[in-house]
């Protein structure tokens, strides 16, 4: 078990640019989670899968955002036309999902900083 | 709106001493309350998880306490080591909310020798 991987660890970008994430959860997790943490804040829900399936998308996920999970193992998070504000570190996070409370494993994140 | 709320930002403990930090949140749906530790370039790690129809929960060095009546948690920490230095956020989840947590905006903890 090598734990949720992402992929890169640090993306720099111009505003406007296009950029994608990778998320590759732990193997036999059936939940994939993505958040945002800002500066000074706690992470944000964005999104989540339950394998292949999207099943919840946060108002804070605009048009701009769009996420796949393909197969229902690794995930990718595209943003498009980056702005400034979309600089953040977004974390990717799994479980698995037995029913009751199953605790999420985090992901190293992703910085994200568009210039 | 700020649902799960850490109103210490920072928090400076002796080595072998008790660390107390708190957690306040306004969403009686919150079924599940957990704490998470995060030190710098890692992603959050899990800790400690209380369920909302318990008041604690002990975990070696670790202990949560939940008051509902008071929308209240605590993490407790004894004895604090130099190793759990890092930024410990409260977290929870609502019922039938597909699991996804809600953050505060975390402490950070300084256990200085």
């Amino acid at each position: 078990d090598t734990g949720v991987s992402q992929d890169p660890r640090h993306k720099i970008t111009k505003r406007g640019q296009n950029v994608t994430f990778r998320c590759d959860p732990i193997s036999e997790h059936n939940r994939l989670y993505w958040y945002r943490q800002t500066l000074g804040q706690g992470p944000e829900f964005l999104t989540y899968f339950q394998n292949e399936a999207q099943l919840e998308k946060s108002r804070l996920l605009s048009d701009r955002f769009s996420a796949e999970r393909p197969k229902g193992s690794f995930s990718t998070l595209e943003i498009q036309r980056t702005e400034q504000g979309d600089s953040a570190m977004y974390l990717c996070a799994s479980s698995l999902q037995t029913g009751g409370f199953n605790e999420q494993y985090f992901g190293p994140g992703t910085r994200l900083t568009v210039t | 709106d700020q649902q799960v709320k850490q109103n210490s930002p920072s928090l400076s403990v002796q080595e072998g001493r008790i660390s107390i930090l708190n957690c306040d949140y306004t969403n009686s749906m919150f079924d599940y309350f957990l704490w998470y530790k995060k030190y710098p370039a890692e992603g959050p790690t899990f800790l400690i998880s209380i369920s909302s129809i318990k008041d604690k929960n002990e975990d070696g060095r670790f202990t949560v306490f939940l008051n509902k009546s008071a929308k209240h948690l605590s993490l407790h920490i004894v004895p604090s080591q130099p190793g759990d230095s890092a930024v410990y956020f409260c977290a929870a989840r609502v019922t039938g909310g597909g699991n996804k947590l809600t953050f505060g905006t975390g402490t950070q903890l300084k256990v200085e020798l």
